[in-house]
Order: C-alpha cells, then sequence, then structure tokens
C-alpha cells in the first residue's frame, strides 16, 4: 500500500534551517510528483511548492522562493524540503503529499503523517 | 494567482443531515476542482478530484458539483464519521490554492 512516512518533530530557532524528509513506499516513487503544504496553528492549508521526483524539477510558491529548496533522492525514495531563515510564523505542521493525475485534474491522493516544526527562541 | 472563497465558514448540523459547502474561484478553473476532508491532528483526505469525480473509497453520500467559478461539496446524510473540516483546492494554475476551509460541527 502506499505510504508515506515523514521525519519527526523538530524545535529551531529563528534564524535556523530545517529538513524535513518524507519517505515513499508502495509505489514507483518516480512516476508521481510531491508537493509539500503546511498548515499553521488553527489555521488553514498552504501550497508550498512541487517537485518532479522524475527529473527533479521544482516549482516553490512566490511567497517562500529564495528560502526554500526542495529535492529527492530517488535511491531511497525519499523527498525533502529545507527552509531556511525560519521566523516563528514558519511554525507549522508540514506535510508531503503525492500529486496524482485524474484525467487531466491533479490532486492530491496519499499525504504524509505530517511533521510539526516549532520556530521559538 | 486565483482565490478560492468557501462558504459557510463553520456549519452545525445533525446527524442525518443533508449538508451544501460553497466554493467560488476568483476566475474560471473549468472542472479543475478538489475537495478534502481533514479531522483533527490528521493529514487531509482527498474526497473529490475533477470537482464531481468520487476517489476511490469514499462514501457515495458525498458528491460534488460545479464548473466554471461556482462548486459545491454536498453530504447527503451526515454521518457521525464526517464531523470535520472540508477545504477545496484549484489545480487549474500554479499554485494550487485551497480555501479557507469549512469546519462541520454537531449541532
Amino acid at each position: 500500500q502506499v505510504q508515506l512516512v515523514q521525519s519527526g518533530a523538530e524545535v529551531k530557532k529563528p534564524g535556523a534551517s530545517v529538513k524535513v524528509s518524507c519517505k515513499a513506499s508502495g509505489y514507483t516513487f518516480t512516476s508521481y510528483g510531491i508537493s509539500w503544504v503546511r498548515q499553521a496553528p488553527g489555521q488553514g492549508l498552504e501550497w508550498m511548492g512541487w517537485i518532479s521526483a522524475y527529473n527533479g524539477n521544482t516549482n516553490y510558491a512566490q511567497k517562500l522562493q529564495g528560502r526554500v529548496t526542495m529535492t529527492t533522492d530517488t535511491s531511497t525514495s525519499t523527498a525533502y524540503m529545507e527552509l531556511r531563515s525560519l521566523r516563528s510564523d514558519d511554525t507549522a505542521v508540514y506535510y508531503c503529499a503525492r500529486d496524482s493525475t485524474f484525467g487531466g485534474v491533479i490532486g492530491f491522493d496519499y499525504w504524509g503523517q505530517g511533521t510539526l516544526v516549532t520556530v521559538s527562541s | 494567482d486565483i482565490q478560492m472563497t468557501q462558504s459557510p465558514s463553520s456549519l452545525s448540523a445533525s446527524v442525518g443531515d443533508r449538508v451544501t459547502i460553497t466554493c467560488r474561484a476568483s476566475q474560471s478553473i473549468s472542472s479543475y476542482l478538489n475537495w478534502y476532508q481533514q479531522k483533527p491532528g490528521k493529514a487531509p483526505k482527498l474526497l473529490i478530484y475533477a470537482a464531481s469525480s468520487l476517489q476511490s473509497g469514499v462514501p457515495s453520500r458525498f458528491s460534488g458539483s460545479g464548473s466554471g467559478t461556482d462548486f459545491t461539496l454536498t453530504i447527503s446524510s451526515l454521518q457521525p464519521e464526517d464531523f470535520a473540516t472540508y477545504y477545496c483546492q484549484q489545480s487549474y494554475s500554479t499554485p494550487p490554492f485551497f480555501g479557507q476551509g469549512t469546519k462541520l460541527e454537531i449541532k
């Protein structure tokens, strides 16, 4: 069965960086893209960006350009999201999700369990 | 960027009720609209894709309709496990923004 398993919770100081991993299993990793979505406490869902597991192409949300880097390791079927220069408003649960195409419409059909990143001095 | 607006933001209903949630896009997105359900402390779950197609394993009491700018998610007969927050998402263009969410609570 398809699974996305994320790394554990992190506590970081402002200005630091965090790298969250997302290990995929149960499907051909390079046949799908991975999106990253975050959710601040009590808030809605915010799309952060996407990476193709096939060729590593990326597309980042404008507001995170320059601070976020998404990568994949196809040898371990793992996707990574690194966020730099952390601020308190980066405190959120970070999710990875598999991009699937349904007749041309992209939806996120499998999600990781989420990784809480807390930014606090 | 295409903005998504859901209404209402919250809704109280009883088991067995028929419930409709609305999502409006700031410009036409054809049928490039998905619906997700999220329960507290859990990841979102894809319910409906392409505006009206039921994701595998999702109960048939869930249905979606609409195209262009106006969309609805309907739950025909609420069950206790349906009390959650629902999000629409456009996948017509990047960034694939989500609506702000509709919290469905027990009356």
